[in-house]
């Protein structure tokens, strides 16, 4: 079947830090793959996507790249800021005509002053 | 430009009412609609999804259901709530047959019974 493990969280970080939320996964077939973001008492918003193998999705100065030959999506940000603290999720559809996403149980991500 | 609203935001409600859900999406024709539960501190527990009118698919038995009375919109519903139904609830949608299938949400009902 398909599956995503993601880090354990929460995980807490200084304003500016390094970010890193590790995602891997496993998949019947060949799937795309996406970053979720949910915002305190909000639903989840995409943050990026990426539909083949060494394909990178950005936005907002968060980057992942689609890795086949380890089957992961880890997402990673330069400098983070106290207005990134939410928590991520990352899942994927296999595409082959599977209306599903599969998602990890999410990471809860606080940035500290 | 697509939007999802769904409402009520909040509710609370006691152990044995019905409960009435309702999501609608704009800007777009013959969505897949999505209903969500996130019990809190926890990830995304699929409950329905919808390809079409009329057409429900369940993904967890439970004493809830959902019907698709129009194109774009989608209703979650209980005859008797439960306390273990409390909980954030999600409506989403996503093109039908796209190729990278990324799925749109709502802002979310947040459920509460007591």
């Amino acid at each position: 079947g398909n599956s995503v493990t993601q880090m354990e969280g929460p995980v807490t970080l200084s304003e500016e830090a390094f970010l890193t939320i590790n995602c891997t996964y496993t998949a019947t077939g060949y799937p795309s793959l996406f970053w979720y973001v949910q915002y305190p008492g909000e639903g989840l918003q995409l943050l990026l996507k990426a539909t083949k193998a060494d394909d990178k999705g950005s936005n907002k100065g968060f980057e992942a790249t689609y890795r086949k030959e380890t089957t992961s999506f880890h997402l990673e940000k330069g400098s983070v800021q106290v207005s990134d603290s939410a928590v991520y999720f990352c899942a994927l559809r296999v595409d082959f005509g599977n209306e599903k996403l599969t998602f990890g149980t999410g990471t809860r991500l606080t940035i500290i002053p | 430009s697509q939007t999802i609203h769904q409402w009520p935001a909040t509710l609370v409600q006691p152990v044995g009412s019905p409960l009435s859900l309702e999501c609608t999406v704009e800007g777009t024709s013959n969505p897949n609609l999505y209903w969500y539960r996130q019990a809190a501190g926890r990830g995304l527990q699929l409950l329905f999804y919808s390809v079409g009118i009329g057409q429900i698919s369940s993904e967890v038995p439970q004493n809830l259901s959902a019907s698709r009375p129009q194109d774009r919109q989608f209703i979650l519903s209980s005859k008797k709530l439960l306390l273990s139904d409390s909980g954030f609830y999600l409506c989403a949608w996503s093109v039908t047959l796209a190729r990278t299938g990324e799925q749109y949400f709502g802002p979310g009902t947040r459920l509460t019974v007591t």
